[in-house]
């Protein structure tokens, strides 16, 4: 079947520790993003990918980072320059062109303990 | 600076009855309307989309109604069910532009 697949589902970070989220699909799709979504506040875009080596900053990419070394991976980093990093992490992958909106994963929920 | 604004935050409907979630964008170069329901622990799926061409799409139950002078589209869920009990979230974009999210609605239908 294809999909986006997010691991892990759940994730702990001590403080002061990056931690690495993945993001995999397998629908060829172009273009990739990394959304955050906290309680009552929607989602908003950390970092998006539209091509394979190139990425760009969204709203909130303060003290994250990603790489795009294939065209089906999309990870994305959570440092220790992120001050508050516990919320739910979900990638999001669209074909040019498509009329059918983004695929997104299951999301991954990082909690800081 | 919010994009696209969602209303209301929760919504009780009782079964049967109409959910009505409304949006409003201020970008006039926004041409892609879509509704993502998410039930918990799930990402978002693709409900129903509209671009500005039409003032209305329905499939099934589901309907969304644009408004472009206002700048408003809103979700009309008919016959709404236990099942439709989900967070809704509206969005836009423009070209090939990343979407933006409004912040959701919680539905609860109740029997």
């Amino acid at each position: 079947d294809g999909g986006i697949t997010q691991s892990p589902k759940y994730l702990f970070r001590k403080e002061g520790q990056n931690v690495t989220l993945s993001c995999e699909q397998n629908l060829n799709h172009d273009a990739m993003y990394w959304y955050r979504q906290d309680p009552g506040q929607g989602l908003r875009l950390i970092y998006y990918s539209q091509i394979v080596n190139d990425f760009q900053k969204g709203d909130i990419a303060e003290g994250y980072s990603v790489s795009r070394e294939k065209k089906e991976s999309f990870p994305l980093t959570v440092t220790s320059a992120q001050k508050n990093p516990t919320a739910f992490y979900l990638c999001a992958s669209i074909e040019w062109g498509s009329n059918y909106g983004y695929t997104f994963g299951s999301g991954t929920r990082l909690t800081v303990v | 600076q919010q994009q696209v604004k969602q209303s209301p935050q929760s919504l009780i409907v009782q079964k049967g009855g109409i959910s009505i979630i409304n949006c409003a964008y201020e970008n006039t170069a926004f041409d892609y309307f879509p509704w993502y329901q998410q039930f918990p622990g799930k990402g978002p799926a693709l409900l129903i989309a509209i671009r500005p061409d039409v003032s209305e799409k329905k499939e099934g139950r589901f309907t969304i109604s644009f408004n472009k002078s206002a700048k408003q589209f809103s979700l009309h869920i008919m016959d709404s069910q236990p099942g439709d009990s989900a967070t809704y979230f509206c969005a836009a974009s423009s070209g090939n532009t990343p979407l933006v999210f409004g912040k959701g609605t919680r539905l609860s239908v109740i029997a």
